[in-house]
């Protein structure tokens, strides 16, 4: 069974530049949830994307947006980059949206860095 | 509003020495707590999660939980580090019927030989 994966591992973008970041998710698994950490701190909530439709979503502003395919896996795409933007960007896939019913499993993440 | 506060940022234990890393949570409704690990380089794995069962909760790897309602507390603990054990964790938790965790800013465990 394939786990999570993520492209690209790592990333420089400039500052008002768009990036685009991928996430396959596991075999069986139909919900993604994207997870922003910064160095040295716990990942924030970005957003879950459930059969395709976004299912929930932290504070966040809108230039990040993301989509989910038919094969589950999804894109997290953020506009205007900001150098705060600069972080481990994890992506989460599971069988179903609720927590207590369903365990997220990670991928390794991508390293965005901003200048 | 949830939130999560690990005490710590840093623990470093001997080999073979209890390992004792600290949670409290605040949650307005009876919560759902978790515990990850992340190795460098790596995502996230649960060790193990509280869902409103039995209060102490037994994990992956030899680690267990005890959910504290009176103390809002969730510390994870294992009775004999190994150098393997070296790693970050993260405490975390989640509403019942939600879909996102809120996450503690991590604990850094090292193991020392």
């Amino acid at each position: 069974e394939t786990g999570v994966t993520q492209s690209p591992t790592h990333l420089i973008k400039t500052r008002g530049q768009q990036v685009t970041l991928r996430c396959s998710s596991q075999s069986g698994h139909n919900t993604v949830s994207w997870y922003q950490q910064a160095l040295g701190q716990g990942p924030q909530f970005i957003f879950q994307y459930y059969r395709e439709e976004e299912n929930g979503r932290g504070n966040f502003p809108p230039r990040f947006s993301g989509l989910q395919f038919p094969n589950y896996s999804s894109e997290l795409n953020v506009n205007a980059l900001e150098l705060d933007d600069s972080a481990l960007y994890l992506c989460a896939s599971s069988r179903g949206s609720l927590l207590s019913s369903y365990e997220q499993y990670f991928g390794p993440g991508t390293r965005l860095t901003v200048t | 509003a949830q939130s999560v506060t690990q005490l710590g940022s840093h623990v470093s234990v001997s080999e073979g020495a209890l390992v004792l890393l600290r949670c409290n949570y605040s949650s307005s409704v009876p919560p759902y707590l978790f515990w990850y690990v992340q190795y460098p380089n790596q995502g996230l794995q649960l060790l193990l999660k509280y869902t409103s069962a039995a209060t102490l909760v037994k994990g992956i790897n030899g680690f267990e939980a005890e959910f504290k309602k009176s103390e809002t507390s969730f510390h994870l603990t294992k009775p004999s580090a190994h150098m393997s054990d070296a790693a970050e964790y993260f405490c975390a938790v989640s509403e019942s019927g939600a879909n996102n965790l809120f996450f503690g800013t991590g604990t850094r465990l090292t193991v020392i030989p």
